[in-house]
């Protein structure tokens, strides 16, 4: 069992561009979750993906949107991106679309924006 | 919305002794809680949870919390400490969303 996997680990982007990152649940998972860890702090829940849908959203602007494909696996995207958009950004799988189920989670990514 | 807070930044043991990490949460309604413990360069791996009944919950590598209405706090504690138990510990609570606390820095003096 691989367990959630994340790509790319680290990723250099510009002021304004836009960036794709990508996460593939654990076996038997069908929900995925995003949140984004600043350095020194806490995860912060960005929105959660069930059934190819959007299903819980966080305090996070239009820039950020997601995906999930049929195989549960999901994308973030984040546009314009701002030097604030810089820090780790983890995954998390679970099971029936519910917060309240133990999630597991990826090791992140980690983005710079210069 | 619900809020978590953990006091302590930063809190240094040595190893053998005792552990206790404060959380306190704020949420109207009867939360779901959770510890998560980091390791530098790591995801987060849950330590224990609470949704319901005892509120003495035990989790894994040795780890119990106890959840306390009446002080609004599910504080997480360990006997003795190993020195591998050094990392960064997060409280969360799950209402609207997941709210995590900032988080505590463990560090296990030999």
């Amino acid at each position: 069992d691989a367990g959630v996997t994340q790509s790319p680990t680290h990723l250099i982007k510009t002021r304004g561009q836009q960036v794709t990152l990508r996460c593939s649940p654990k076996s038997g998972h069908d929900t995925v979750s995003w949140y984004q860890q600043a350095l020194g702090q806490g995860p912060q829940f960005i929105f959660q993906y069930y059934e190819e849908e959007e299903r819980q959203r966080g305090n996070f602007p239009d820039r950020f949107s997601g995906h999930q494909f049929p195989n549960y696996s999901s994308e973030l995207n984040v546009n314009a991106l701002l030097l604030g958009d810089s820090a780790l950004y983890l995954c998390a799988s679970s099971r029936g679309g519910s917060l309240n189920t133990e999630a597991f989670f990826g090791q992140g990514t980690r983005l710079t924006v210069v | 919305a619900q809020s978590v807070t953990q006091p302590d930044i930063h809190i240094t043991v040595s190893e053998g002794a005792s552990l206790e990490l404060r959380c306190n949460y704020s949420y109207g309604a009867t939360p779901y809680l959770f510890w998560y413990v980091q390791s530098p360069g790591q995801g987060l791996q849950l330590l224990l949870k609470y949704f319901s009944g005892d509120t003495l919950v035990q989790g894994i590598k040795g780890f119990e919390a106890e959840f306390k209405r009446s002080q609004s706090s599910f504080n997480l504690r360990k006997p003795s400490v190993h020195w591998s138990a050094a990392a960064e510990y997060f409280c969360a609570v799950e209402g609207n969303d997941m709210r995590f606390g900032a988080g505590t820095r463990l560090t296990v003096k030999p």
